[in-house]
Protein backbone atom coordinates (compact mmCIF):
# COMPACT_ATOMS: atom_id res chain seq x y z
CA UNK A 1 0.00 0.00 0.00
CA UNK A 2 3.15 2.11 0.35
CA UNK A 3 2.87 2.72 -3.55
CA UNK A 4 -0.25 4.70 -3.64
CA UNK A 5 -0.05 8.50 -2.09
CA UNK A 6 -2.38 10.87 -2.24
CA UNK A 7 -1.47 14.96 -1.30
CA UNK A 8 -2.10 16.87 0.76
CA UNK A 9 -3.54 15.15 4.04
CA UNK A 10 -5.55 17.64 4.87
CA UNK A 11 -7.35 20.25 2.62
CA UNK A 12 -8.69 23.46 3.35
CA UNK A 13 -11.07 25.44 1.05
CA UNK A 14 -13.38 28.07 1.25
CA UNK A 15 -17.00 27.49 0.03
CA UNK A 16 -17.35 28.36 -3.75
CA UNK A 17 -14.34 27.07 -5.09
CA UNK A 18 -13.02 24.24 -6.96
CA UNK A 19 -9.70 21.78 -5.43
CA UNK A 20 -8.33 19.00 -7.05
CA UNK A 21 -7.00 16.40 -4.85
CA UNK A 22 -3.80 13.88 -6.17
CA UNK A 23 -3.51 9.85 -6.58
CA UNK A 24 -0.28 8.95 -8.05
CA UNK A 25 0.10 5.09 -7.86
CA UNK A 26 3.57 2.97 -8.85
CA UNK A 27 2.54 -0.60 -8.59
CA UNK A 28 1.67 -0.39 -12.31
CA UNK A 29 -2.10 -1.02 -11.66
CA UNK A 30 -4.54 -0.66 -14.65
CA UNK A 31 -7.52 0.37 -12.38
CA UNK A 32 -7.47 3.35 -10.20
CA UNK A 33 -10.91 4.53 -7.86
CA UNK A 34 -12.09 7.54 -5.95
CA UNK A 35 -14.49 7.11 -2.52
CA UNK A 36 -15.39 9.51 -0.46
CA UNK A 37 -16.08 8.41 3.31
CA UNK A 38 -18.51 9.86 5.40
CA UNK A 39 -19.27 8.98 9.11
CA UNK A 40 -22.15 6.09 9.44
CA UNK A 41 -21.81 5.91 5.35
CA UNK A 42 -19.02 3.55 4.58
CA UNK A 43 -17.47 3.98 1.39
CA UNK A 44 -19.18 5.34 -1.40
CA UNK A 45 -17.80 5.43 -5.23
CA UNK A 46 -17.14 8.61 -6.77
CA UNK A 47 -15.82 7.44 -10.38
CA UNK A 48 -13.45 4.66 -11.25
CA UNK A 49 -10.84 4.08 -14.21
CA UNK A 50 -10.12 1.03 -15.76
CA UNK A 51 -7.69 2.27 -18.47
CA UNK A 52 -5.66 5.31 -19.57
CA UNK A 53 -8.10 7.98 -21.28
CA UNK A 54 -10.95 6.36 -19.83
CA UNK A 55 -13.35 6.59 -16.69
CA UNK A 56 -16.76 5.98 -15.14
CA UNK A 57 -19.00 7.77 -12.70
CA UNK A 58 -20.14 5.72 -9.89
CA UNK A 59 -22.99 6.32 -7.52
CA UNK A 60 -21.67 9.53 -6.13
CA UNK A 61 -20.30 11.29 -9.00
CA UNK A 62 -22.56 14.84 -9.30
CA UNK A 63 -20.20 17.98 -8.76
CA UNK A 64 -16.96 15.85 -8.97
CA UNK A 65 -14.79 15.74 -12.05
CA UNK A 66 -11.72 13.24 -12.96
CA UNK A 67 -9.12 12.88 -15.55
CA UNK A 68 -6.98 9.61 -16.29
CA UNK A 69 -3.62 10.86 -18.75
CA UNK A 70 -1.40 9.14 -17.48
CA UNK A 71 -1.69 4.87 -15.65
CA UNK A 72 -0.33 6.25 -12.73
CA UNK A 73 -2.38 9.51 -12.23
CA UNK A 74 -5.91 10.27 -11.54
CA UNK A 75 -6.99 13.17 -9.72
CA UNK A 76 -9.75 14.48 -8.61
CA UNK A 77 -11.44 17.52 -8.73
CA UNK A 78 -14.48 18.58 -6.09
CA UNK A 79 -16.45 21.37 -7.79
CA UNK A 80 -18.71 24.15 -6.24
CA UNK A 81 -21.33 22.01 -7.25
CA UNK A 82 -21.41 19.68 -4.54
CA UNK A 83 -23.74 20.74 -2.32
CA UNK A 84 -21.92 19.07 0.83
CA UNK A 85 -17.60 18.37 -0.12
CA UNK A 86 -16.36 18.34 3.20
CA UNK A 87 -15.30 14.70 3.56
CA UNK A 88 -12.30 12.38 4.12
CA UNK A 89 -11.14 11.10 0.20
CA UNK A 90 -10.43 7.71 -0.24
CA UNK A 91 -8.15 6.63 -3.47
CA UNK A 92 -7.23 3.02 -4.45
CA UNK A 93 -6.05 1.14 -7.27
CA UNK A 94 -5.72 -2.75 -8.39
CA UNK A 95 -4.42 -5.13 -11.43
CA UNK A 96 -7.09 -5.47 -13.83
CA UNK A 97 -6.91 -9.14 -15.41
CA UNK A 98 -8.51 -12.10 -16.38
CA UNK A 99 -8.90 -13.67 -12.49
CA UNK A 100 -11.88 -11.34 -12.56
CA UNK A 101 -10.92 -11.03 -8.40
CA UNK A 102 -8.41 -8.15 -7.63
CA UNK A 103 -7.72 -6.80 -4.40
CA UNK A 104 -7.98 -2.55 -4.23
CA UNK A 105 -4.78 -1.22 -2.34
CA UNK A 106 -5.82 1.99 -0.93
CA UNK A 107 -4.03 5.09 -0.16
CA UNK A 108 -3.48 7.46 2.62
CA UNK A 109 -6.36 9.54 1.94
CA UNK A 110 -6.99 13.25 1.76
CA UNK A 111 -9.44 15.08 4.26
CA UNK A 112 -11.36 18.00 2.36
CA UNK A 113 -12.90 20.89 4.89
CA UNK A 114 -14.55 23.76 2.98
CA UNK A 115 -15.14 26.70 5.42
CA UNK B 1 -27.74 -1.76 -8.82
CA UNK B 2 -26.15 -4.12 -6.01
CA UNK B 3 -26.73 -3.05 -2.31
CA UNK B 4 -24.70 -4.53 0.86
CA UNK B 5 -25.83 -3.91 4.09
CA UNK B 6 -23.89 -4.65 7.60
CA UNK B 7 -25.54 -5.50 11.08
CA UNK B 8 -25.13 -4.11 13.53
CA UNK B 9 -23.39 -0.71 13.35
CA UNK B 10 -21.33 -1.41 16.75
CA UNK B 11 -19.77 -4.23 18.27
CA UNK B 12 -18.44 -4.44 21.78
CA UNK B 13 -17.02 -7.88 23.08
CA UNK B 14 -14.68 -8.99 25.78
CA UNK B 15 -11.11 -9.66 24.71
CA UNK B 16 -10.46 -13.35 23.93
CA UNK B 17 -14.20 -13.56 23.00
CA UNK B 18 -15.55 -14.78 19.36
CA UNK B 19 -17.10 -11.54 17.45
CA UNK B 20 -19.27 -11.96 14.41
CA UNK B 21 -20.33 -9.87 11.59
CA UNK B 22 -22.49 -10.36 8.82
CA UNK B 23 -23.90 -8.39 5.57
CA UNK B 24 -26.19 -9.42 3.23
CA UNK B 25 -26.40 -8.49 0.05
CA UNK B 26 -28.84 -7.73 -3.00
CA UNK B 27 -27.82 -8.41 -6.25
CA UNK B 28 -27.20 -12.75 -7.12
CA UNK B 29 -24.86 -12.35 -9.56
CA UNK B 30 -22.10 -10.83 -7.50
CA UNK B 31 -19.33 -13.46 -6.92
CA UNK B 32 -16.49 -11.57 -5.06
CA UNK B 33 -17.01 -10.91 -1.23
CA UNK B 34 -13.59 -9.09 0.47
CA UNK B 35 -13.34 -7.66 3.77
CA UNK B 36 -11.49 -4.41 5.05
CA UNK B 37 -10.06 -3.18 7.94
CA UNK B 38 -9.52 0.21 9.06
CA UNK B 39 -7.84 1.24 12.07
CA UNK B 40 -8.32 4.71 13.66
CA UNK B 41 -6.74 7.34 11.44
CA UNK B 42 -5.30 4.61 9.01
CA UNK B 43 -6.74 3.58 5.33
CA UNK B 44 -8.87 0.50 4.72
CA UNK B 45 -6.78 -3.08 4.04
CA UNK B 46 -7.59 -5.88 2.91
CA UNK B 47 -8.27 -9.05 5.59
CA UNK B 48 -9.92 -12.17 3.69
CA UNK B 49 -12.04 -12.39 1.10
CA UNK B 50 -14.29 -15.21 -0.59
CA UNK B 51 -15.26 -15.90 -3.74
CA UNK B 52 -19.11 -17.74 -4.76
CA UNK B 53 -17.47 -21.16 -5.47
CA UNK B 54 -16.37 -21.74 -1.94
CA UNK B 55 -18.42 -21.94 1.17
CA UNK B 56 -15.85 -20.61 3.97
CA UNK B 57 -12.35 -19.53 4.63
CA UNK B 58 -9.98 -19.52 6.81
CA UNK B 59 -6.83 -16.98 7.25
CA UNK B 60 -5.73 -17.76 11.58
CA UNK B 61 -8.31 -16.30 13.92
CA UNK B 62 -10.44 -14.96 11.10
CA UNK B 63 -12.83 -16.98 8.74
CA UNK B 64 -15.51 -15.98 6.44
CA UNK B 65 -18.55 -17.77 5.60
CA UNK B 66 -20.91 -17.13 2.87
CA UNK B 67 -24.60 -18.15 1.95
CA UNK B 68 -25.14 -17.50 -1.62
CA UNK B 69 -28.97 -19.29 -1.36
CA UNK B 70 -29.56 -16.24 1.35
CA UNK B 71 -27.25 -14.03 0.10
CA UNK B 72 -25.24 -13.32 3.33
CA UNK B 73 -21.53 -13.32 4.46
CA UNK B 74 -20.34 -13.15 7.80
CA UNK B 75 -16.85 -12.34 9.11
CA UNK B 76 -15.63 -14.71 12.15
CA UNK B 77 -12.91 -13.29 14.69
CA UNK B 78 -11.82 -15.46 17.47
CA UNK B 79 -10.04 -15.22 20.35
CA UNK B 80 -10.37 -11.25 19.59
CA UNK B 81 -7.28 -8.79 20.99
CA UNK B 82 -7.55 -5.01 21.88
CA UNK B 83 -5.68 -4.35 18.58
CA UNK B 84 -8.68 -6.46 16.69
CA UNK B 85 -10.26 -2.93 17.23
CA UNK B 86 -11.55 -1.08 14.28
CA UNK B 87 -13.78 -0.52 11.79
CA UNK B 88 -14.71 -3.23 9.65
CA UNK B 89 -16.24 -2.85 5.83
CA UNK B 90 -17.67 -5.54 3.63
CA UNK B 91 -18.00 -5.41 -0.01
CA UNK B 92 -19.89 -7.52 -3.18
CA UNK B 93 -18.55 -7.33 -6.46
CA UNK B 94 -19.80 -9.40 -9.63
CA UNK B 95 -16.52 -9.29 -11.42
CA UNK B 96 -17.97 -8.34 -14.56
CA UNK B 97 -15.78 -9.40 -17.52
CA UNK B 98 -14.64 -6.32 -19.77
CA UNK B 99 -15.77 -5.38 -23.02
CA UNK B 100 -13.16 -5.81 -25.90
CA UNK B 101 -10.51 -5.19 -26.73
CA UNK B 102 -10.20 -4.62 -22.81
CA UNK B 103 -8.74 -7.41 -20.97
CA UNK B 104 -9.50 -8.70 -17.52
CA UNK B 105 -12.20 -7.95 -15.09
CA UNK B 106 -14.36 -4.96 -13.51
CA UNK B 107 -13.51 -4.66 -10.31
CA UNK B 108 -15.84 -2.30 -9.02
CA UNK B 109 -16.97 -3.03 -5.43
CA UNK B 110 -20.14 -1.73 -3.26
CA UNK B 111 -19.23 -1.68 0.22
CA UNK B 112 -21.38 -1.78 3.64
CA UNK B 113 -21.46 1.37 6.01
CA UNK B 114 -19.11 -0.76 8.22
CA UNK B 115 -19.38 -1.96 11.53
CA UNK B 116 -17.25 -0.40 14.66
CA UNK B 117 -15.58 -3.16 16.64
CA UNK B 118 -14.50 -2.56 20.10
CA UNK B 119 -12.51 -4.87 21.87
CA UNK B 120 -12.31 -5.21 25.72
CA UNK B 121 -9.18 -5.94 27.75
Amino acid sequence: DGGITQSPKYLFRKEGQNVTLSCEQNLNHDAMYWYRQDPGQGLRLIYYSQIVNDFQKGDIAEGYSVSREKKESFPLTVTSAQKNPTAFYLCASSIVREGLYNEQFFGPGTRLTVL
Amino acid sequence: GENVEQHPSTLSVQEGDSAVIKCTYSDSASNYFPWYKQELGKRPQLIIDIRSNVGEKKDQRIAVTLNKTAKHFSLHITETQPEDSAVYFCAASWGEQLPRPLTGANSKLTFGKGITLSVRP
